[in-house]
């Protein structure tokens, strides 16, 4: 079935890294993605991995993709208080397939 | 190069009217996705569409909702008889064939 799993909340101290974690369903997945939503806003593309990759980093990102287990995860090195906003990850199943958001708050 | 614009931004429909929302995708993109948002949730999965097709629409409500991506012109999803439930922001995406997906800024209906 379709669904994709992440944890609601996550606070984390400004300058330390926040570690935001999914977990999906479909292995044959070829792209899973990464995108941040500010309040009142859409949702901004921030990176997507290759299901044949385990780790891709860009600047303060870094995804890493356990396909064994299935479990993605999105480290912001340094944290600023302009991080703070609702990340979900995704799979692609021909239609883009969301988890219900982490809601990240930083604090100074 | 724009990228998804959705209009308008803001609707607000009284009861048992029509609420038409369009879409433009990205210069190139020939698929588009509508989502539903409600306060505090995720993105419910609504219709996939490419030009002229319906490819995936296992999320529309079986009545009053309708979608249609035409040979020319913006993607539009359409509400008839609106409700208060259908209160929500709705948002679009477009990509091109197994490439990433871009969003557009969304359209929040108010249904009063």
């Amino acid at each position: 079935g379709e669904d994709v799993e992440q944890s609601l909340f996550l606070s984390v101290r400004e300058g330390d890294s926040s570690v935001i974690n999914c977990t999906y369903t479909d292995s044959s997945s070829t792209y899973l993605y990464w995108y941040k939503q500010e309040p009142g806003a859409g949702l901004q593309l921030l990176t997507y991995i290759f299901s044949n990759m385990d780790m891709k980093q860009d600047q303060r990102l870094t995804v890493l993709l356990n396909k064994k287990d299935k479990h993605l995860s999105l480290r912001i090195a340094d944290t600023q208080t302009g991080d703070s906003a609702i990340y979900f990850c995704a799979e692609r199943e021909g239609k883009l397939i969301f988890g219900q958001g982490t809601e990240l708050s930083v604090k100074p | 190069n724009a990228g998804v614009m959705q209009n308008p931004r803001h609707l607000v429909r009284r009861r048992g009217q029509e609420a038409r929302l369009r879409c433009s995708p990205m210069k190139g993109h020939s698929h588009v996705y509508w989502y539903r948002q409600l306060p505090e949730e995720g993105l419910k999965f609504m219709v996939y569409l490419q030009k002229e097709n319906i490819i995936d629409e296992s999320g529309m409500p079986k009545e009053r909702f309708s979608a249609e991506f035409p040979k020319e012109g913006p993607s539009i999803l359409r509400i008839q008889q609106v409700v208060r439930g259908d209160s929500a922001a709705y948002f679009c995406a477009s990509s091109g064939y197994d490439t990433e997906a871009f969003f557009g800024q969304g359209t929040r209906l108010t249904v009063v």
